[in-house]
C-alpha cells in the first residue's frame, strides 16, 4: 500500500539553528515527492518537489530537501531557522502507478523559538 | 498563478442532508483532488480525478461521491451528511509532475 509517514508530530528548534522535518514513504517505483506548508488559517502552499535528478532540491523560503532512495526518505531542511518558519508542514507523494494519486503525511508542527 | 476556488468558506448542514462542495480551477489542470483535514490525521484523500468524467477512490471514499463533468470543476457530494463528516475540506489541482495548488478550504459542520 502507498503511505507517507512523518514520524514527528512536532519539531522544536531555536532561531538560527538548522532544522530537519522528517518524511519517509512506502511505495515501489519512482514516486514524485513534495513538501507543503500551512500557516494558521491559510491554505497549503507548495514549497518544493523532487521528480528526478539531483537528490538535493531547493525550494521556497530557503528550504531544501534531500531524497534518499535507499532509505525511502525525503527530509525537509533549512540551514538557519526563522521564527516565521513556524507552521504545519506536510510531506506528500504522488504515485504515478496509481493514476497520479497524491497522498499526504499527517503533518509536523514546526515551532521556532527566539 | 493558479487559482483554485472553493465555493464556500463555511457551511453548516443538518444530519441527513445532501451536501455539495464545489471546486473550480482556472489553469486547465488535468488532476483534481478532494481531501479532508482533521487535527492529528493530516490530509486524507477522499477522491481524485485525472480527466473529465474520470474518478478514482482515495483512502476514505465512504460516504462521499464526486462529479467531474467539466475539466475545471470537481464537485464533492455528501449523499447523506453525518456528524463524523464535520471537517475542513480542501480541493487541489495539478498538472502531471507539478506541485498541487490548493483552495482555501471549506469548513463543514454537520449538526
Amino acid at each position: 500500500a502507498q503511505s507517507v509517514a512523518q514520524p514527528e508530530d512536532q519539531v522544536n528548534v531555536a532561531e538560527g539553528n538548522p532544522l530537519t522535518v522528517k518524511c519517509t514513504y512506502s511505495v515501489s517505483g519512482n514516486p514524485y515527492l513534495f513538501w507543503y506548508v500551512q500557516y494558521p488559517n491559510r491554505g497549503l502552499q507548495f514549497l518544493l518537489k523532487y521528480i528526478t535528478g539531483d537528490n538535493l532540491v531547493k525550494g521556497s523560503y530557503g528550504f531544501e530537501a534531500e531524497f534518499n532512495k535507499s532509505q525511502t526518505s525525503f527530509h525537509l531542511k533549512k540551514p538557519s531557522a526563522l521564527v516565521s518558519d513556524s507552521a504545519l508542514y506536510f510531506c506528500a507523494v504522488r504515485f504515478a502507478e496509481y493514476g497520479n494519486k497524491l497522498v499526504f503525511g499527517a503533518g509536523t508542527i514546526l515551532r521556532v523559538k527566539s | 498563478d493558479v487559482k483554485v476556488t472553493q465555493s464556500s468558506r463555511y457551511l453548516v448542514k443538518r444530519t441527513g442532508e445532501k451536501v455539495f462542495l464545489e471546486c473550480v480551477q482556472d489553469m486547465d489542470h488535468e488532476n483534481m483532488f478532494w481531501y479532508r483535514q482533521d487535527p492529528g490525521l493530516g490530509l486524507r484523500l477522499i477522491y481524485f480525478s485525472y480527466d473529465v468524467k474520470m474518478k478514482e477512490k482515495g483512502d476514505i471514499p465512504e460516504g462521499y461521491s464526486v462529479s467531474r463533468e467539466k475539466k475545471e470543476r470537481f464537485s464533492l457530494i455528501l449523499e447523506s451528511a453525518s456528524t463524523n463528516q464535520t471537517s475542513m475540506y480542501l480541493c487541489a489541482s495539478s498538472k502531471a509532475g507539478t506541485g498541487a495548488s490548493f483552495g482555501n478550504g471549506t469548513r463543514l459542520t454537520v449538526t
